[in-house]
């Protein structure tokens, strides 16, 4: 299957500050996701990334806040702006061709202070 | 809305120990149903999948079984190894393509030799 790289594995940021998150798919996509994984607590999906548009946003999840781009079929990043300490999370990036499971890069763990 | 609740962990065995983890559901319509794991240091890989009632997924001695009556999928291993220590979570799809997840919370096995 397909590898996705994300980068920074993980980072400790100052409060107000913003963060972007690189997730480059090894192979042509045609969905790819952003989740977010708060301590103690499931996988919650913030948006779907699409291609030369805006992505798609979950509720309780807005552009403001976690901008995201998507360039081209394999890559995309998600900011988290204005960061605050309830922020800290891992932030994952999911991926899948048409009709296919969804595969998952490692993760990116965010600790802001 | 849809929803995954999954045993609660962390949960320790011993090497060949009979495993299950428990997986319940909520969903509207006809779900696929998967287990993803996640090894330590590594990103979320998908385990097994059913897509329809009565299926069982099967993969590296794990098995679940699509259970519509219980709406259950519980993870079962006959007898674990030390390699098997990881965090294993359910999901669900119940969207075309079974590209977008609702996750469990994820439960820790670690297995002590």
């Amino acid at each position: 299957s397909a590898v996705i790289s994300q980068k920074p594995s993980r980072d400790i940021c100052q409060r107000g500050t913003s963060l972007t998150i690189q997730c480059q798919v090894d192979s042509q996509v045609t969905m790819m996701f952003w989740y977010r994984q708060q301590p103690g607590q499931s996988l919650t999906l913030i948006a779907t990334a699409n291609q030369g548009s805006e992505a798609t946003y979950e509720s309780g999840f807005v552009i403001d806040k976690f901008p995201i781009s998507r360039p081209n079929l394999t890559f995309s990043t998600l900011t988290v702006s204005n960061m605050s300490p309830e922020d800290s999370s891992i932030y994952l990036c999911s991926a899948a061709a048409t009709n296919t499971e969804a595969f998952f890069g490692q993760g990116t763990r965010l600790t802001v202070v | 809305g849809d929803s995954v609740t999954q045993m609660e962990g962390p949960v320790t065995l011993s090497e060949e120990a009979f495993l299950t983890i428990n997986c319940t559901y909520t969903a509207t319509g006809y779900p696929s149903l998967f287990w993803y794991v996640q090894y330590p240091g590594e990103g979320l890989q998908l385990l097994l999948k059913a897509t329809k009632a009565d299926d069982k997924g099967s993969n590296k001695g794990f098995e679940a079984t699509y259970r519509k009556e219980t709406t259950s999928f519980h993870l079962e291993k006959g007898s674990v190894q030390v390699s098997d220590s990881a965090v294993y979570f359910c999901a669900l799809s119940t969207n075309f393509g079974n590209e977008k997840l609702t996750f469990g919370t994820g439960t820790r096995l670690t297995i002590i030799p």
